[in-house]
């Protein structure tokens, strides 16, 4: 069974940082690529950033891009997202989300995602 | 930037067949993924590359991609449809995933 777990949200202040996981079960992970997806509350969902299975493509939503950071470690099958300067309006649930082949691929898996508030 | 329309509401009976349309510049060039969302839960794919159904999902979901409009297509709508759908779909000059704003399903 495929499983996706996300973990390391919670309250930061703003300009602060957080880095989430999302640990992979149930499939070969390297063979993967891998999603951010967030989701403000009440709002739709926004592509955060994706990385290929071997890690040597990566890209960002233009609003994460400079402060975000995607990155994996194929050996613990997890997945990460190192998040700086933080602001208001990067509150939202984080799901971790994977790729059946390609770029353009969908997104057959979903984490149950990961609540991140930035507030003082 | 590469934008997906989607109308935010639409509402009918149980029975009847939903139509939720994803308007985007030559989308039917594209590959295009429907997802359905239910309050508090992740978001689950129900229609991927525009008209296949992956296992699990319901002979009743179909979709429709051509031209600028991409389509989602629900039969005998049942009250356990009831959710938020979102399409999505990959910018390649962008290099961007870009969803769609969503559209609330809402059966009466």
């Amino acid at each position: 069974e495929v499983l996706l777990v996300e973990s390391g949200g919670g309250l930061v202040q703003p300009g602060g940082s957080l880095r989430l996981s999302c640990a992979a079960s149930g499939f070969t992970f390297n063979d993967f690529e891998m999603n951010w997806v967030r989701q403000a509350p009440g709002r739709g969902l926004e592509w955060v950033s994706y990385i290929r299975g071997s890690g040597n493509t990566i890209y960002y939503a233009d609003s994460v891009k400079g402060r975000f950071s995607i990155s994996r470690d194929n050996a613990k099958k997890s997945l990460y997202l190192q998040m700086n300067s933080l602001r208001a309006e990067d509150t939202a649930v984080y799901y971790c989300a994977r790729v059946w082949h390609g770029v353009a691929g969908q997104y057959d898996y979903w984490g149950q995602g990961t609540l991140v508030t930035v507030s003082s | 930037s590469y934008v997906l329309t989607q109308p935010p509401s639409v509402s009918l009976a149980p029975g009847q067949t939903a139509r939720m349309t994803c308007g985007g510049n030559s989308i039917g060039s594209k590959s295009v993924h429907w997802y359905q969302q239910k309050p508090g839960q992740a978001p689950v794919l129900v229609v991927y590359d525009g008209r296949d159904r992956p296992s699990g999902i319901p002979e009743r979901f179909s979709g429709s991609n051509s031209g600028n409009t991409a389509t989602l297509i629900i039969t005998r709508v049942e009250a356990g449809d009831e959710a938020d759908y979102f399409c999505q779909v990959w910018d390649s000059t962008s290099e961007h995933v870009v969803f769609g704003g969503g559209t609330k399903l809402t059966v009466l």
